[in-house]
């Protein structure tokens, strides 16, 4: 079965970091681009970041770029997003999603892992 | 403000069919497939749509997606209680450089 397990979310103050973990099984991970998206309490979905198969292109949305690091350990089929400089709008759940390439869509979600900024 | 516009809110009665648009431009929708989404509440977001009409395996054909110039649309017919839902756009946007989303419909069965 293909799945997507993500995890590290948490509270946090703001200006504080934090390190997602996104753990894939049930596909050739190395094979596909992968994505960050997150959805703030009761609003719509954002796309966050968008890493390809073998890292050698990424890209950010604009209200992370400069705090947030996406990366990835293919070898472990995981998929990892650190952020820095963390904000109270930086408060979502937050996805990760299998790109399924060429800008056809992201096909398969994982459940989300919750992070709360606050002091 | 969503890249994407969609409506609020849309609704139907059992049986009938429903109708959400997408308005973009022409660096997303313009230029690039429409791909649509199902939220139900507490839930991760399901791929209903991708490359403006093709299904995926599992979804039902009373659902169906459409693409005109920087417009799309997901049509749901013979509306049922378990469609009621949030339902999301995206396109990928060449200027941005990102996948955007439309702000969301919520979709009431009466």
């Amino acid at each position: 079965e293909v799945q997507l397990m993500e995890s590290g979310g948490g509270l946090v103050r703001p200006g504080g970091s934090l390190r997602l973990s996104c753990a894939a099984s049930g596909f050739s991970f190395s094979s596909y681009d992968m994505n960050w998206v997150r959805q703030a309490p009761g609003k719509g979905l954002e796309w966050v970041s968008l890493i390809s198969s073998s890292s050698d292109y990424i890209y950010y949305g604009d209200s992370v770029k400069g705090r947030f690091t996406i990366s990835r350990d293919n070898a472990k089929n995981s998929l990892f997003l650190q952020m820095n400089s963390l904000r109270a709008e930086d408060t979502a759940i937050y996805y990760c999603a299998r790109d399924l390439g060429k800008h056809y869509a992201m096909d398969v979600w994982g459940q989300g892992t919750t992070v709360t900024v606050s002091s | 403000q969503s890249v994407l516009t969609q409506p609020p809110s849309a609704s139907g009665t059992p049986g009938q069919r429903v109708s959400i648009s997408c308005s973009g431009s022409s660096s997303n929708i313009g230029d690039n497939y429409v791909y649509w989404y199902q939220q139900l509440p507490g839930t991760a977001p399901k791929l209903l749509i991708y490359k403006n009409n093709q299904r995926p395996s599992g979804v039902p054909d009373r659902l169906s997606g459409s693409k005109s110039g920087t417009s799309a649309s997901l049509a749901i017919s013979g509306l049922r209680s378990e469609d009621e839902a949030d339902y999301y756009c995206a396109a990928w946007d060449d200027s941005l450089g990102g996948h955007v989303f439309g702000g969301g419909t919520k979709v009431t069965v009466l």
